[in-house]
């Protein structure tokens, strides 16, 4: 079965373009997170959506950062205008109703110079 | 509020040697509680997990009890690896299936 796909797994940019990030969930799962992970920071919860609705998005960071889930296997992690400090691992997770666990994406490294 | 709270690492142990690492709890209700491993350049992956309270979730050796007494989810090993080198998070999810992770533990293992 295939996993979480997440693509680009890795992505460099400079300061100031548009960065997307993208996730296909497991099929059949209903809920899907995107996290951060920094070395200062730890692994941080962004945003997560149910049945393809924003449920929690208290943890994305400012407005340049939006996320999206136009349906149940696809959701973008959009930031516009990238910073140097945005630079990160971002992880996406997937889960369903029942399920306990979360299962994660190989992650894409975004490096914005 | 619902938190995790994990020993810092690095843990540095000598292959065959015995793991245990520290996890303990804050949550209102009763969460379920992880184990996730980190090896580097990948994502997390689920170790173990317990529902309730006094079970104890198992796999590849390592185990840990759910013990709502004491609010703790303690990793253990008899005999480490060097392939159990990798990060360890403890976590737990709430009834919406929203996870609070630890901070991670760097396990390092000699041979």
């Amino acid at each position: 079965d295939a996993g979480v796909i997440q693509s680009p797994r890795h992505e460099v940019t400079e300061m100031g373009q548009e960065v997307t990030l993208r996730c296909k969930p497991i099929s059949g799962h209903n809920s899907l997170f995107w996290y951060r992970q920094t070395m200062m920071r730890g692994l941080e919860l962004l945003i997560y959506f149910n049945n393809n609705v924003p449920i929690d998005d208290s943890g994305m960071p400012e407005d340049r950062f939006s996320a999206k889930m136009p349906n149940a296997s696809f959701s973008t992690l959009k930031i516009q205008p990238s910073e140097p400090r945005d630079s990160a691992v971002y992880f996406c997770a997937s889960s369903s109703t029942g399920l306990h666990e979360q299962y994660f994406g190989p992650g894409t490294r975004l490096t914005v110079t | 509020g619902n938190s995790v709270t994990q020993m810092e690492g690095p843990v540095t142990l000598s292959e065959e040697a015995f793991l245990t690492i520290n996890c303990t709890y804050t949550a209102t209700g009763y969460p379920s509680l992880f184990w996730y491993v980190q090896y580097p350049g990948e994502g997390l992956q689920l170790l173990l997990k317990a529902t309730k309270a006094d079970d104890k979730g198992s796999n590849k050796g390592f185990e840990a009890t759910y013990r709502k007494e004491t609010t703790s989810f303690h990793l253990e090993k008899g005999s480490v690896q060097v392939s159990d080198s990798a990060v360890y998070f403890c976590a737990l999810s709430d009834p919406f299936n929203k996870f609070y992770f630890g901070s991670g533990t760097k396990l390092n293992v000699k041979p």
